[in-house]
């Protein structure tokens, strides 16, 4: 069974930074795309990020682009998000998402990690 | 204001049939697959259509999807009361960066 355990969240000042985790389990890490997508309380799906299976590529929206860094490690079976200098606009829940078979949707997700930042 | 655009809401009795719009352009919908999330309340979303039409393991053969040039729709029969969730729409946008985007939602409500 695909599990994707999401940890890191939390409440952070604007300005601040936090790293979220995401566990991955029941698949082969290595050979999947990962991806990091948001949802602002009340407000609609935000892809913010996404990692090749090899590590080589990275994107970002750019609402976050120099400000989020994704990676992963496949030996350990885990992605990250590395959030510096969030802003308000930064509050949402965290969803960690696998790529599917094909690479082209989003075929598992995790259960998500809030992320506040507020003063 | 969303790249890919959904209605706001639909509704429909139990049994009867819905369908979902999803509008976009040359440089997402036209040219990549759309896949289609449902999110029940509280909770993740959940992969409902891959590759403009094809379902998932699991997901049942009342949720249907299609593609024709730059729109995307998601058809829902036999509307049960456990269908009430938000719909979202999302594909690659390759305009000037590549980007997954996602329409706004639609909220289903089974009257």
């Amino acid at each position: 069974e695909v599990q994707l355990v999401e940890s890191g969240g939390g409440l952070a000042k604007p300005g601040g930074s936090l790293r979220l985790s995401c566990a991955a389990s029941g698949f082969t890490f290595s050979h999947y795309s990962m991806n990091w997508v948001r949802q602002a309380p009340g407000k609609g799906l935000e892809w913010v990020s996404s990692i090749s299976s090899d590590n080589k590529y990275t994107y970002y929206a750019d609402s976050v682009k120099g400000r989020f860094t994704i990676s992963r490690d496949n030996a350990e079976n885990s992605l990250y998000l590395q959030m510096n200098s969030l802003r308000a606009e930064d509050t949402a829940v965290y969803y960690c998402a696998r790529d599917g078979v094909t690479a082209v949707d989003f075929e598992y997700w995790g259960q998500g990690t809030l992320v506040t930042v507020s003063s | 204001q969303s790249v890919l655009t959904q209605p706001p809401s639909v509704s429909a009795a139990p049994g009867q049939k819905v369908t979902i719009s999803c509008s976009g352009s040359s440089s997402n919908i036209g040219t990549n697959y759309v896949s289609w999330y449902q999110q029940l309340p509280g909770t993740a979303p959940k992969l409902l259509i891959c590759d403009n039409d094809k379902r998932p393991s699991g997901i049942p053969d009342r949720f249907s999807g299609s593609k024709s040039g730059t729109s995307a729709t998601l058809g829902i029969t036999g509307l049960q009361t456990g269908d009430e969730a938000d719909y979202y729409c999302g594909t690659w946008d390759t305009s000037l960066s590549a980007n997954w985007v996602f329409g706004g939602g639609t909220k289903l409500t089974v009257l």
